[in-house]
């Protein structure tokens, strides 16, 4: 069974840029969150996406947006990006009866 | 809105030692509540959970026991490795809400255990 995968693995941006994170789901998992990590804190909820529609966002402004694809990979879309966007982006999903959700490794963004 | 507490780190022990690190919350409905660990230069793993009030999650001999009336998930283990060095997670589920994937983290704790 594979986990949750994400790419890349690293990424440097300049303020301004837009920016596009990977993610694919655990085999069997339709069910896909994001979460933003800054450094020295824990995870927070960006949204999740469930038959590729967004049901669930958290505070973040609408420059965050995602996508999720018929076979349930995602992905997370940054546009303007500016200093404060330097972090982990972990992608976490889960199967529609479970309530657990798996991590992927992150993507670690650093926005110069 | 819903929120997790966790105790202030970091936490060093020698190896060997009794680990408690505390963990409250404050939730609308009936949470589920989850331990997760992050290794250095890794995503989250899920270490426990438990769905409901007096449930006790364990694994790997960490243990935490869902108690409703102090609103609490306390982490316990009773002999720490080095290996256990990590930052340590509380979140809860709130299975209320629209979006029942959404967990609410705490905001961590580095433990770092001495040979």
């Amino acid at each position: 069974e594979t986990g949750v995968t994400q790419s890349p693995t690293h990424l440097i941006k300049t303020r301004g840029q837009q920016v596009t994170l990977r993610c694919s789901s655990q085999s069997g998992h339709n069910t896909v969150s994001w979460y933003q990590q800054a450094l020295g804190q824990g995870p927070q909820f960006i949204f999740q996406y469930y038959r590729e529609e967004e049901n669930g966002r958290g505070n973040f402004p609408p420059r965050f947006s995602g996508l999720q694809f018929p076979n349930y990979s995602s992905e997370l879309n940054v546009n303007a990006l500016e200093l404060d966007d330097s972090a982990l982006y972990l992608c976490a999903s889960r199967g529609t009866t479970q309530e657990t959700q798996y991590f992927g490794p992150g993507t670690r963004l650093l926005v110069l | 809105g819903d929120s997790v507490t966790q105790m202030e780190g970091p936490v060093t022990l020698s190896e060997e030692a009794f680990l408690t690190i505390n963990c409250t919350y404050t939730a609308t409905g009936y949470p589920s509540l989850f331990w997760y660990v992050q290794y250095p230069g890794e995503g989250l793993q899920l270490l426990l959970k438990a769905t409901k009030a007096d449930d006790k999650g364990s694994n790997k001999g960490f243990e935490a026991t869902y108690r409703k009336e102090t609103t609490s998930f306390h982490l316990e283990k009773g002999s720490v490795q080095v290996s256990d060095s990590a930052v340590y997670f509380c979140a809860l589920s709130d299975k209320s809400t629209g979006a029942n994937s959404k967990l609410t983290f705490g905001k961590g704790i580095t433990l770092s255990v001495r040979p």
